[in-house]
């Protein structure tokens, strides 16, 4: 069966930090990847998405980046944190057009 | 690209059967419909999807009309632990295959006794 890690699961990071959040999937190949984040009370905010190896597609201009140094792994960076950074951070990946997507179990971060 | 309007809010009670209707008047011929349910600080869970007339399964019902730009979510007999954020998602397809997945505002449902 398909699974797919997220972590850590809380993070505390001073302003000016780095970051970085990984996510690997197991049990499938050639996953679509997906990072979302969303801010207290709101919806789910697409950040970064991929269709396979090195193929990294950005939908907000920002202070983060995206990378997919193998199949199944999606790492989410940032070189200096900003306050506006704080969220609550999510992995999913999908098999394909048209089917379910999952999801990790979320990262919440902390800029302080 | 498929943009989706949901109402902000909805109210129920225990028991009550709950209908959370999503428009999509731009959807295209080759997309599905998709819904999402959404607890505090977890992933969204795959609820159900459906392309036209209707869809069943253990947790939810999809109608769709024949011009599908409108779909409805419907929740027969709702419990405490339905209150949660429901999605509903469109097309958005990938050069290379999938869904970009852009996620709506959602539905806030609260059940109540």
């Amino acid at each position: 069966s398909q699974t797919i890690h997220q972590w850590p699961a809380t993070l505390v990071q001073p302003v000016g930090s780095p970051l970085s959040l990984e996510c690997t999937v197991e049990g499938t190949s050639n996953p679509n990847l997906y990072w979302y984040r969303q801010a207290a009370g709101r919806g789910l905010q697409l950040l970064f998405y991929s269709v396979g190896i090195g193929q990294i597609s950005s939908e907000v201009p920002q202070n983060l980046s995206a990378s997919r140094p193998q199949d199944r792994q999606f790492i989410l960076s940032s070189k200096k944190l900003l306050l506006s950074d704080s969220g609550f951070y999510l992995c999913a990946w999908t098999g394909g057009r048209n089917t379910e997507a999952f999801f990790g179990q979320g990262t919440r971060l902390t800029v302080v | 690209l498929a943009k989706t309007t949901q109402p902000i809010s909805m109210d129920s009670y225990e028991g009550q059967e709950v209908n959370i209707t999503c428009s999509h008047n731009n959807i295209a011929t080759n997309d599905y419909i998709t819904w999402y349910q959404q607890f505090p600080s977890q992933g969204p869970r795959f609820i159900i999807q459906g392309y036209k007339t209707k869809v069943t399964n253990e947790v939810a019902s999809l109608f769709i009309p024949a011009d599908r730009k409108s779909s409805t979510l419907s929740l027969p007999r709702v419990s405490l632990s339905d209150t949660a954020v429901y999605y509903c998602l469109v097309g958005d397809r990938l050069t290379g295959g999938g869904n970009k997945l852009t996620f709506g505002t959602g539905t806030q449902l609260k059940v109540e006794l």
